[in-house]
């Protein structure tokens, strides 16, 4: 079965430092992947999405920026953070889930709090 | 208007009552409508998903589309303390549109 991994769980940064979480995907291949951020009273807003290596398309201009290095790992960076930053940040992998090709599936998420 | 209208709560219901969770829709071209479950600080998890107006049954949950009011809806009977999460409904167009997220529904039941 498909797993999804992200770290770290928890992270508290300084206003200016840099950032970088890590998405793995385990149990498929060639799998689409999303970088959302849900920030409290604004529901999920998707930062990123890519369908493969090396393809990474912005949906929000901002300081983040996102990479696809392998197949099932996405990385979210920063140069240097602002306190807008903070935030609940999630991976998604876009599945097949009995025949249904629109099904998104969630990271445990990280928690970034700029300080 | 956003595209995805959904009633952020909290919603506070006293164990085994019905709960009754609603998102409307502006854009026609949605086909494929999703609900999510998610604890506090997790990730959101795929409770039930649909691409087509009526009913559709799991257990204790029920999802509910009609699709001529743009209107979707979650029922969750019997409801339990473990239930208590805040509830995401989701939507695309189909292929790998991207899928649009209401803000969440706070749910709180009393034991």
């Amino acid at each position: 079965s498909q797993t999804i991994h992200q770290w770290p769980a928890t992270l508290v940064q300084p206003v200016g430092s840099p950032l970088s979480l890590e998405c793995t995907v385990e149990g498929t291949s060639n799998p689409n992947l999303y970088w959302y951020r849900q920030a409290a009273g604004r529901g999920l807003q998707l930062l990123f999405y890519s369908v493969g290596i090396g393809q990474i398309s912005s949906e929000v201009p901002q300081n983040l920026s996102a990479s696809r290095p392998q197949d099932r790992q996405f990385i979210l960076s920063s140069k240097k953070l602002l306190l807008s930053d903070s935030g609940f940040y999630l991976c998604a992998w876009r599945g097949l889930d009995r025949g249904f090709t629109d099904t998104q599936y969630f990271g445990p998420g990280t928690r970034l709090t700029v300080l | 208007q956003k595209e995805v209208e959904q009633d952020p709560g909290p919603l506070s219901v006293p164990e085994g009552a019905i709960v009754s969770l609603n998102c409307t829709y502006s854009n026609s071209a949605f086909q494929y409508f999703m609900w999510y479950r998610q604890y506090s600080r997790k990730g959101p998890e795929l409770l039930m998903y649909t691409y087509s107006s009526g009913n559709k049954e799991d257990g204790r949950f029920t999802a509910q589309v009609d699709k001529s009011s743009k209107y979707i809806s979650l029922f969750i009977r019997d409801s339990q303390p473990s239930d208590s999460a805040t509830y995401l409904c989701a939507m695309n167009s189909g292929g790998y549109q991207k899928v649009t997220f209401g803000i969440g529904t706070k749910l709180q039941v009393i034991p």
